[in-house]
């Protein structure tokens, strides 16, 4: 069955850190991989996505990630965090042969001290 | 704001009730999406409907139910409710039925079941 794991639940980092969240997923088909982000009191929204081509994708807010698929991960980066930067984040996966469900991972909480 | 409309905002009820989550996708999606999260069971997905008919079913309790009406608007129905149903409840929308597409949730709808 498919599965994502964010191994990190609570990350707590100055402004101006390096930031880095792990995901990995487990299936072995292709997959569309996504990251979401939920400020607190507020809906999640979309940071970036990938489907197929260049495995570094830019998304917004200055976030990144890298799809390595012989590590099944798609890690979340950004180089320089900013306070506003603190939510929880959320790894995605979906599978071309299960169109409609989308497998969320349990959620990164990001606390970034001013 | 997502275009997506959830009512109410705020749920609060006794054990044993039933109660009525309303969502209207964003204008064009024909998908409609229900998650539940909570603390300990974090993003969990519920059911999915496309066009009116249902399309996948994810961790959802033969108590609840959901239906998509002839003008895309989704109901959420949970019934018998018991204090561990307490959540935040999202709703997302995409256009069509396929792996590719970015969701759009709503803000969500806070049920506390005292």
């Amino acid at each position: 069955a498919q599965s994502v794991s964010q191994h990190n639940h609570h990350v707590i980092l100055s402004e101006a850190a390096s930031l880095e969240l792990g995901c990995n997923y487990s299936y072995g088909g292709t997959v569309n991989l996504f990251w979401y982000v939920q400020y607190p009191g507020q809906h999640l929204q979309l940071l970036l996505k990938y489907f197929s081509g260049d495995p570094l994708v830019k998304g917004i807010k200055g976030f990144e990630a890298e799809f390595i698929k012989s590590k099944f991960s798609f890690n979340l980066r950004k180089p320089s965090v900013q306070w506003s930067d603190t939510a929880e984040y959320f790894c995605a996966v979906t599978s071309d042969s299960s169109a409609s469900k989308i497998i969320f991972g349990s959620g990164t909480r990001l606390s970034i001290r001013p | 704001d997502s275009g997506v409309t959830q009512t109410p905002k705020h749920l609060i009820t006794a054990t044993g009730q039933r109660v009525t989550l309303r969502c209207s996708p964003r204008s064009g999606d024909l998908s409609v999406y229900w998650y539940q999260q909570s603390l300990d069971q974090g993003l969990q997905f519920l059911i999915q409907y496309y066009n009116g008919e249902e399309r996948a079913k994810g961790n959802i309790l033969e108590r609840f139910s959901a239906q998509q009406f002839p003008d895309l608007h989704s109901e959420l129905n949970l019934s018998s409710l018991e204090l561990g149903d307490s959540a935040l409840y999202f709703c997302a929308s995409s256009v069509r039925d396929s792996s590719y597409n970015e969701q759009f949730f709503g803000p969500g709808t806070r049920l506390t079941v005292l």
